[in-house]
């Protein structure tokens, strides 16, 4: 079975900065997906970023970038110029290729707080 | 577009009440989700479906069932209420499996007593 670990339940920044959100996961599937969801404070649930696991090259979204270690299954999501719509619960999130069921399994979450 | 909606967005029910909960999506997506989220513990699965007419368990299946009669709704229904089913319920739909963005509804609180 799969799983996602977030180990950073809390976290803050100040504002224009920069931080990273951890994320690992298990999994004995060599080709699958891994995604960054943010919660805001509303609750609704909006994609950040998302990667292919066979490519190895590294998602970027505008001021969100990823950092996919398949070796180290680990995937961490760093956010530039860190803006107070930022904060948030961040969730990582992983699915099977082979699965095609749009399962997500999602990790446990890591609030952040940005300061101004 | 409205997107994904849900109804309602809270309700308290006593233990042994039923409800449904009910999805709606306006993008014509195949596949929809039903999650939960409790503290500590992110989202968890508790059914999906890949189209009209299916549905299949996801993670924590026990103790909800659901329908997808019309692909654009799909409703979870809870037949006798538990305290342990205390959570914020979300719904999510996507063009389909895989790689697709599942696109959430703004979640449905709920409280057992």
């Amino acid at each position: 079975a799969q799983t996602v670990t977030q180990s950073q339940p809390e976290m803050s920044v100040q504002e224009a900065e920069t931080v990273t959100l951890s994320c690992t996961y298990d999994t004995s599937e060599n080709n699958y997906y891994l995604f960054w969801y943010k919660q805001p404070p509303s609750r609704q649930m909006i994609l950040v970023i998302r990667q292919e696991a066979y490519k190895q090259q590294n998602a970027t979204e505008n001021r969100f970038s990823v950092n996919f270690q398949k070796a180290a299954k680990s995937f961490s999501l760093k956010i530039s110029d860190s803006q107070l719509g930022d904060t948030a619960m961040y969730f990582c999130a992983f699915m099977k290729h082979s699965s095609n069921t749009g399962k997500l399994i999602f990790g446990q979450g890591t609030t952040l707080q940005v300061k101004p | 577009n409205a997107g994904v909606t849900q109804t309602p967005k809270f309700r308290v029910l006593k233990t042994g009440q039923s409800m449904t909960l009910l999805c709606a999506q306006d993008m014509n997506h195949e596949y929809m989700y039903w999650y939960r989220q409790d503290p500590g513990m992110g989202l968890r699965l508790i059914h999906y479906s890949v189209g009209e007419g299916t549905t299949a368990k996801g993670e924590v299946p026990d103790g909800y069932n659901v329908s997808r009669l019309k692909k654009q709704n799909f409703l979870l229904g809870l037949e006798s209420a538990a305290p342990s089913q205390t959570s914020v319920y979300f719904c999510a739909s996507s063009h389909s499996g895989g790689w697709e963005t599942q696109y959430f509804g703004p979640g449905t609180r709920l409280l057992v007593l």
